[in-house]
């Protein structure tokens, strides 16, 4: 089963608006991770929420988990041309192996 | 800071032969590295976990003989891709998660491969 599946696939908005992503899973998890990636670029961290937290903030970023929907979101406010990128979420599931399942991915795209 | 980087950034091969590819944690430990191949607009599929000084852990479809993977310090690892095929054609990123910080991975910018 594919964990992280993230919807939706794409999303187009204006500078200044607030964009939000959402991320669905199937398994326990550890922790869940929010990632960006510009295109062709390697991918770069933007928060971790434990399994035991429930929103997160960092900057404009705010991320909520439910675990009892298994289910996260990802909000940007105030959007800027800059954040145009592809968004990915990734799980850790329990134990320790540390991997980290990724989602498909949302792009977002803000205008000018 | 936790920088990882990757060489070649880009790399186009002849069918049948090898490539390496170079993964470093420029200003940290990484006791683990992971592997991880992109095809265009999709997600990142995770291939192998590499510890340093021992065998990598590869996932499940990944022939282990096809891609080597050697962590032979705490700052480089590497994937060399064996007797590549134009279906190898890919983006290969790496990740590096710090000596005794959970689960956070810092990614290196990522290898495009071309096979002809």
């Amino acid at each position: 089963s594919q964990q992280g599946e993230e919807d939706p696939q794409a999303l187009s908005i204006q500078e200044g608006e607030n964009a939000t992503m959402n991320c669905s899973y199937k398994t326990s998890i550890n922790n869940l991770q929010w990632y960006r990636q510009n295109s062709g670029r390697g991918l770069v961290h933007l928060i971790l929420i434990r399994s035991n937290e429930r929103e997160k903030h960092s900057g404009r970023l705010r991320v909520t988990l439910d675990t009892s929907k298994k289910s996260s979101s990802l909000l940007i406010t105030a959007s800027r041309a800059a954040d145009t990128a592809s968004y990915f979420c990734a799980t850790a599931g329990r134990g320790s192996n540390y991997k980290l399942t990724f989602g498909k991915g949302t792009l977002l795209t803000v205008n000018p | 800071g936790a920088v990882v980087s990757q060489h070649p950034s880009r790399v186009i091969c002849k069918s049948g032969t090898s490539v390496k590819i170079e993964c470093r944690s420029l200003d940290f430990q990484a006791t683990t590295m992971f592997w991880y191949r992109q095809f265009p607009k999709q997600s990142l599929m995770l291939m192998a976990t590499s510890n340093e000084g021992s065998k990598a852990t590869y996932e499940q479809g990944v022939e282990k003989d096809k891609f080597l993977i050697n962590h032979a310090s705490l700052t480089l690892s590497t994937l060399t891709v064996t007797s590549a095929h134009p279906e190898d054609s890919s983006f290969y990123i790496c990740s590096a998660k710090k000596a005794g910080e959970s689960y956070e991975q810092y990614f290196g910018p990522g290898t495009r491969l071309t096979v002809t």
